[in-house]
Order: C-alpha cells, then sequence, then structure tokens
C-alpha cells in the first residue's frame, strides 16, 4: 500500500524567509501527488499537484513543488513567505494505478509565520 | 460559487443518538468522498461514490453508512454515535475516478459526542 511520511508537524518561519516542507512517499508504482493547503476552520485546497511530465510543478499563491523519483520526494517549497501562508498542509498521494482514485494523506505540517 | 455544501457545520450528539451528515456539490462531479479529520491523523477515507448508484468502504468505515442520494448528493449516517467518533467530517467530490483528478472539498462538520 502507499503512504505519505510528511517530516515535521510544525514548522515555523518568519516573514520573508524560505518555506520547504518534506513530504516522502512509497509506492509501487510511478505516483500521482498532491499539495492541499487546509485554513482555520475551512476545507482542504489544491495548491498543486504532480500527475506525468515536468517534474518541477507550479502552484497557486507562489508554492512549487519538485518530484524526485530517486529520493521519493516531493517537498513544498515557497522562496518568501507570507503572514497569509500560516495553515496547514498536507500531502496526498493517489493510490492504484487502476480502479477507482484513493487518495493518502500524510499527517500533516502546520506554517506558522511569525512577523 | 458554491462547490461542495456541507450541513450542518456543527453538532454536539449524545452516546447513541444517530444522525446523518449531508453533502451537495453543484460542479457535475461523478465522485464523492466522506473522511474524517483527527488530529495528528491527516485525513482517512470513511466512504466513497465512485459514481451515482455505487459506493464502497474506505480505510474506516465502521459504525457509518452511506447513501447517493443521486448525482449532487452523498449522506454520511451514523446510526449509533459513539465518542470515537468524534471528529471533523469532510465531503470531498471530483469530475471521475481518474487518478490525477483532484478533489474539491467541503468546509467540513464539526461533531462532537458526548
Amino acid at each position: 500500500a502507499q503512504s505519505v511520511t510528511q517530516l515535521g508537524s510544525h514548522v515555523s518561519v518568519s516573514e520573508g524567509a524560505l518555506v520547504l516542507l518534506r513530504c516522502n512517499y512509497s509506492s509501487s508504482v510511478p505516483p500521482y501527488l498532491f499539495w492541499y493547503v487546509q485554513y482555520p476552520n475551512q476545507g482542504l485546497q489544491l495548491l498543486l499537484k504532480y500527475t506525468t511530465g515536468a517534474t518541477l510543478v507550479k502552484g497557486i499563491n507562489g508554492f512549487e513543488a519538485e518530484f524526485k523519483k530517486s529520493e521519493t520526494s516531493f517537498h513544498l517549497t515557497k522562496p518568501s513567505a507570507h503572514m497569509s501562508d500560516a495553515a496547514e498542509y498536507f500531502c496526498a498521494v493517489s493510490e492504484g494505478r487502476t480502479g477507482f482514485q484513493k487518495l493518502v494523506f500524510g499527517t500533516g505540517t502546520r506554517l506558522l509565520v511569525s512577523p | 460559487n458554491a462547490g461542495v455544501t456541507q450541513t450542518p457545520k456543527f453538532q454536539v450528539l449524545k452516546t447513541g443518538q444517530s444522525m446523518t451528515l449531508q453533502c451537495a456539490q453543484d460542479m457535475n462531479h461523478n465522485s464523492m468522498y466522506w473522511y474524517r479529520q483527527d488530529p495528528g491523523m491527516g485525513l482517512r477515507l470513511i466512504y466513497y461514490s465512485a459514481s451515482e448508484g455505487t459506493t464502497d468502504k474506505g480505510e474506516v468505515p465502521n459504525g457509518y453508512n452511506v447513501s447517493r442520494l443521486n448525482k449532487r448528493e452523498f449522506s454520511l449516517r451514523l446510526e449509533s454515535a459513539a465518542p470515537s467518533q468524534t471528529s471533523v467530517y469532510f465531503c470531498a467530490s471530483s469530475w471521475d475516478r481518474g487518478h490525477n483528478q483532484p478533489q474539491h472539498f467541503g468546509d467540513g462538520t464539526r461533531l462532537s459526542i458526548l
């Protein structure tokens, strides 16, 4: 079965600093990978996704992620943090190549941004 | 611009009571899902519906039932609520069963069982 590991349940950065949220996955087949963001008292919103093709994926709000097959990683980055980026971030992998899409989620990383 | 709408937003139940969580989407999506979110555990799939007329168990189906009423609506029922079912419940939908299709989420139902 596929799984996702997010290193660090909390990450703190200063406004303007680099944001790096780590995600590693395990999969026996080429994965489809997603990053979602959750603001307080809201549902999850898609930030970006990797399916096939270019390994550097750009998403909304200046975020991007790079798929590295050799490292089984899909880390999320943003060059300069903004206060509005404070939220919880979830990495997810699509389970299986046939049949129905089921997403397996990581346990989430809460991003704290200080002035 | 509604997307996925969940009702109610909050609910408190006593152990043994029953209730139904409602979910509706207006994006003409074929597939719908129910998740629960617990601290430190991410989201876990309870049930899903690949298309109208079909439902299947996910990772944690015990204690729940679902109904895909029509293409728009997918409800989750707790027949006899237990404190372990205290959680935040999210409904989601996607265009189809494709593995590259993103899921769109509602704002959740916060359920407490005393």
